[in-house]
């Protein structure tokens, strides 16, 4: 099982430019979840998915979008990218099979820049 | 005041030294998760825990629900423990997580 994966680990764009951050997994987890982490700060969700077919939003989501493609994949797309979303990127998941517990399992993360 | 409060930030000890980490909240919780960061790597979970006491190896985990508060512990630290080390926690009713800034460990050989 290759858990939770994620492309492309590094990424520079110009403001202004679009792109889209993948995300799969194959744990069958019903949850997944994009989060930034910033120099400073706790990572933050920018948006999460309980199950397919559903998205919300986190606590920072101004700036991008996301799609729940199937059970495995979930992506974020940057519409037009700001050098304030320069950021690690973490998707994650978890089956909440345990009730109230939520342990959360991380990809690798993607190194956005944004110039 | 942020909901999950982490002490030290940063954190520098010789090798074979008893490390602490220490982790307060604010609010009711289902569970306190702490997770373990590489230098440019992912995040793992060490540790998911709702009362008492783990243990897994080196690390201990303990957690006092009366008084909010967590501790991590590691034994006989190693330089491959230098680490960021987060502590989280997922309050009740409510799946998504609350992250604390992280411990940034260094064991010096």
């Amino acid at each position: 099982n290759a858990g939770v994966t994620q492309t492309p680990k590094f990424q520079v764009l110009k403001t202004g430019q679009s792109m889209t951050l993948q995300c799969a997994q194959d744990m069958n987890h019903n949850s997944m979840y994009w989060y930034r982490q910033d120099p400073g700060m706790g990572l933050r969700l920018i948006y999460y998915s309980a199950s397919e077919g559903t998205t919300d939003k986190g606590e920072v989501p101004n700036g991008y979008n996301v799609s729940r493609l199937n059970k495995r994949e979930f992506s974020l797309r940057l519409e037009s990218a700001a050098p304030s979303q320069t950021s690690v990127y973490f998707c994650a998941s978890s089956s909440l099979r345990i009730p109230l517990t939520n342990e959360q399992f991380f990809g690798p993360g993607t190194r956005l820049t944004v110039l | 005041k942020n909901e999950v409060e982490q002490s030290p930030q940063n954190l520098t000890a010789q090798e074979g030294e008893f490390i602490t980490i220490n982790c307060s909240y604010s609010v009711g919780i289902s569970a306190l998760h702490w997770l373990q960061q590489h230098p440019g790597g992912g995040i793992v979970s060490l540790f998911m825990l709702s009362s008492g006491k783990k243990k897994h190896g080196r690390l201990i985990a303990t957690i006092n629900i009366q008084e909010k508060h967590s501790s991590l512990h590691i034994t006989a630290s190693h330089p491959r423990d230098s680490a960021v080390y987060i502590c989280a926690v997922t309050s009740f009713g409510n799946e998504k997580l609350t992250f604390g800034t992280g411990t940034r460990l260094t064991i010096i050989p």
